[in-house]
């Protein structure tokens, strides 16, 4: 089975320039959410869907953070621009809200981005 | 104040010993959910074991079981036969809401423990 999967696994950016996470979720997974990990603030919920909808994006820092989710299968987190403070671990993840099982979040690989 | 509380920033344990890490969180919905992860030194996030909160029996996975004490508030991580691979960051997560469309609902995150297994 394959997991979810994020791309790309690095990315090294200057500060201004934009850039684009990806995230493909586990298939027939109905929820999708976007993390950010730095040392100093933990694990932090920027944004979650559900069924392709945002429905929380209060944890988005700003208005230079945005994410789609076009289709079941596929979300994207962008920053626009970029700043040195942006620099972390962004994991994508997701889940199954069906009546049976944990509902646990099932990550993906994350990304590490560094922005100088 | 922190929903979910993990005191041990560091944990050392002798290989093949069992190590407990803990885990104390608070709510006030009956229905909520226990979890944990594990984060190796390779950074992905794996799920480990899952607890609901009317569960009667306590959760167990492998070498992995979590002791449940509700009354307490309290969810720990009972790895036994700890293996040099164990050595890891460990994260205990709640989700609060129904075990139904569990997946609807955001997990809050503890802030780790670091557990070191020695040789």
């Amino acid at each position: 089975d394959a997991g979810v999967i994020q791309s790309p696994r690095h990315e090294v950016t200057e500060m201004g320039q934009e850039v684009t996470l990806r995230c493909k979720p586990i298939s027939g997974h109905d929820y999708l959410f976007w993390y950010r990990q730095t040392m100093m603030r933990g694990l932090e919920l920027l944004i979650y869907f559900n069924n392709n909808v945002p429905i929380d994006d209060s944890g988005m820092p700003e208005d230079r953070f945005s994410a789609k989710m076009p289709n079941a299968s596929f979300s994207t987190l962008k920053i626009q621009p970029s700043e040195p403070r942006d620099s972390a671990v962004y994991f994508c993840a997701s889940s199954f809200s069906g009546t049976s099982g944990s509902g646990a979040q099932y990550f993906g690989p994350g990304t590490r981005l560094l922005v100088l | 104040a922190q929903k979910i509380t993990q005191t041990q920033p560091g944990m050392f344990v002798q290989e093949k010993e069992a190590v407990t890490l803990d885990c104390t969180y608070d709510t006030s919905d009956p229905s909520y959910g226990l979890f944990w992860y594990k984060q190796p030194s390779s950074g992905e996030m794996i799920f480990l074991i899952y607890q609901g909160s009317y569960d009667q029996q306590n959760a167990t996975e492998g070498r992995y079981s979590l002791n449940f004490q509700k009354a307490r508030k309290s969810a720990n991580l009972v790895i036994s036969a700890s293996q040099l691979g164990d050595s890891a960051m460990y994260f205990c997560a709640m989700r609060e809401g129904p075990g139904s469309g569990a997946g609807s609902y955001q997990l809050t995150f503890g802030k780790g423990t670091k557990l070191s297994v020695i040789p």
